[in-house]
């Protein structure tokens, strides 16, 4: 089972910053937390990943609590080709494999 | 640089029919993996190779599905015979090697068993 929870769905104004939440109370502290996204009839794209510090790339930036209990992905201007399936992943560094729940349908609007 | 290719893209056979997927994984990445989305699903994972070897099978119905990875670059995953539950999206991914790395996926196959 997946180890995060995520809302089934999120709406978003084109242009607008879109902040994704992910619960994760059970993470452990070699656990890593992993964004990927799944637009339609493509393979899952990944966007960035984290352990306990924020992180920043050319995609989205992630915001994890200080008790790494829950995490935050922010896209920081969100295009209409954003639209897609977010997923929130918690996976060790050695050995574990990415268990996918169902994520978050997010749908950016003109 | 060239993703992971994978095909055909779709495929459509009755039920008790056989049929096999290809996978050519990112020049020189190590790990290979094959996940089953079910629509409305995540992806889930049937196996995992490191190199040309097996590291995780253990979400593989293996009575009906196996896999091979010839010489630890190309993959195969077949279905014998299907059923209509495996109606399916097929997708592999690869990375460097096992670890915290990103993993990069194909494209997927599309399987409807009718």
């Amino acid at each position: 089972d997946a180890k995060t929870t995520q809302p089934t769905s999120m709406d978003c104004a084109e242009g607008r910053a879109a902040n994704l939440p992910c619960n994760h109370s059970t993470i452990s502290g070699n656990e890593y937390v992993y964004w990927y996204r799944q637009i339609h009839s493509q393979g899952p794209q990944y966007i960035i990943h984290g352990l306990k510090n924020n992180e920043t790339n050319e995609m989205a930036s992630l915001i994890i609590t200080e008790d790494r209990k829950s995490s935050t992905l922010i896209l920081p201007h969100a295009t209409l080709r954003d639209t897609a399936v977010y997923y929130c992943i918690v996976r060790g560094n050695y050995g574990q494999n990415f268990v996918f729940g169902p994520g978050t349908r997010l749908s950016v609007l003109p | 640089e060239a993703g992971v290719a994978q095909s055909p893209r779709y495929k459509i056979i009755e039920k008790r029919q056989s049929v096999a997927f290809w996978c050519n994984p990112i020049s020189g990445h190590a790990t290979l993996y094959w996940y089953q989305q079910i629509l409305g699903q995540g992806p889930k994972l049937l196996i995992q190779f490191q190199n040309n070897g097996v590291v995780d099978d253990s979400q593989l119905p293996k009575d009906r599905f196996s896999a091979e990875r010839l010489k630890g670059v190309d993959s195969t995953l077949k279905i014998q015979p299907a059923k209509l539950e495996d109606s399916a999206v097929y997708l592999c991914a690869s990375s460097p090697k096992t670890g915290p790395y990103e993993q990069y996926f194909g494209p997927g196959t599309r399987l409807t068993v009718t």
